[in-house]
Order: structure tokens, then C-alpha cells, then sequence
């Protein structure tokens, strides 16, 4: 699986876009871009995954680089519910495993 | 429909000390998952299992053994407890949403401290 690097932690206003980074510059042509949160005191919570195109779901859009060798996770309206460590996971197909690293800490501000 | 459930929520042992931690899922998944998290840090895989029967290492097994009886059921071991196995364990059960996805759900999690 390819080393994702995000930053350790982001401030966002309630109600405004988030738009939280990832790179992934070692990635493999077959491998997966996975999201997950953790809200305070939860287990980690699917957000999103993709491939090579861009993906919209009801939690959340993912945004992936022409190269693939980064990806950007856009919440639309940030809520104080999504206040959480979001984590970037690159996996390959075969893969039944995700590795977590240590994600970023997101802090939405009211 | 619970999801993944974890028993207990918390538990307080000594050195030496065993006990086993049970997963439970009622999805009929295939896949299950131990984690543990350490402060701070992101999920480390313990072991994990394909199906019944079967159960693989992950990247820290080491101190804990698991068994997978039953395909709803996924159980962690620690024969005997090092106060470096204080940590919060989670457990997680997963299908492949197609080739190559396996969308984890996650359990509440174990707060484990060993003295």
C-alpha cells in the first residue's frame, strides 16, 4: 500500500467548505483512495473511496489528481459534527486490509 | 440490526492476567478485523480473519491470539497482559462492495488497561 501524508490538523468554519488534502505520490495505478473519520470516543466510519475519477456521496466529495498522486476530501457545509481525525488510505485490489495512519485532526469552529 | 458490538467497554487487568475480548456482527459479513489505538496515533491491524475457520496476523499480532468459530463471532485473546497492551481495541467487520473494496464497519471499541 502506498505512505499517504496529510497534515496533522485543520481549523474550518461551521457552515463553509472543507477541503482536507492527502498525497499519495507512491500509489499504484490499481490502487484504491479511501476516507474514513473517527469522531471522539467512536470507531473509525467509512466517508468515501474512489479510484481515478471524482466521487460524490451524501457525506462527502472526493477529488482526485489527474496523476492520482494526490486526492482532496471536500465536506460541502462543515457542522460541528463533523469534527473528527480524517484518515487517507491507499489500498491495492487485492487488498483486504487498510492501513491507518495518523490521519488529520479536524476542528470546525462555530 | 446492532452492527459490530464489542464486550466488554472497558476493562482494568494486571500483569500476567488473561481474558478475551468478543466481536460481534450481525451482517453476515465475511471479513473481520482487531485494531488497537494507541494515544494519538492511527489504527495498528492486530489480526484478522477471511472467513470461519481462518485468521491471519496482522502487522503488531504479537501477545494475542484470535479465533473465528463462527462467521458472526470474532474473538481476541491475551494470555498474559503487558501493561504495553494498555490501549483502546476495535474491532471491525467488512463485505466487498466490488473488487478490491472492502467497506470496514467499525465496532465502539475496548478501553483496556493493564497495571
Amino acid at each position: 500500500d502506498a505512505k499517504t501524508t496529510q497534515p496533522n490538523s485543520m481549523e474550518s468554519n461551521e457552515e463553509e467548505p472543507v477541503h482536507l488534502p492527502c498525497n499519495h505520490s507512491t500509489i499504484s495505478g490499481t490502487d484504491y483512495i479511501h476516507w474514513y473519520r473517527q469522531l471522539p470516543s467512536q470507531g473509525p466510519e467509512y466517508v468515501i473511496h474512489g479510484l481515478t475519477s471524482n466521487v460524490n456521496n451524501r457525506m462527502a466529495s472526493l477529488a482526485i489528481a489527474e496523476d492520482r498522486k494526490s486526492s482532496t476530501l471536500i465536506l460541502h457545509r462543515a457542522t460541528l459534527r463533523d469534527a473528527a481525525v480524517y484518515y487517507c488510505i491507499t489500498s491495492s485490489g487485492s487488498a483486504r486490509q487498510l492501513t491507518f495512519g495518523s490521519g488529520t485532526q479536524l476542528t470546525v469552529l462555530p | 440490526n446492532a452492527g459490530v458490538t464489542q464486550t466488554p467497554k472497558f476493562r482494568v487487568l494486571k500483569t500476567g492476567q488473561s481474558m478475551t475480548l468478543l466481536c460481534a456482527q450481525d451482517m453476515n459479513h465475511e471479513y473481520m478485523y482487531w485494531y488497537r489505538q494507541d494515544p494519538g496515533m492511527g489504527l495498528r491491524l492486530i489480526h484478522y480473519s477471511v472467513g470461519e475457520g481462518t485468521t491471519a496476523k496482522g502487522e503488531v499480532p504479537d501477545g494475542y491470539n484470535v479465533s473465528r468459530l463462527k462467521k458472526q463471532n470474532f474473538l481476541l485473546g491475551l494470555e498474559s497482559a503487558a501493561p504495553s497492551q494498555t490501549s483502546v481495541y476495535f474491532c471491525a467487520s467488512s463485505y466487498s462492495i466490488l473488487s478490491g473494496i472492502y467497506e470496514q464497519y467499525f465496532g465502539p471499541g475496548t478501553r483496556l488497561t493493564v497495571t
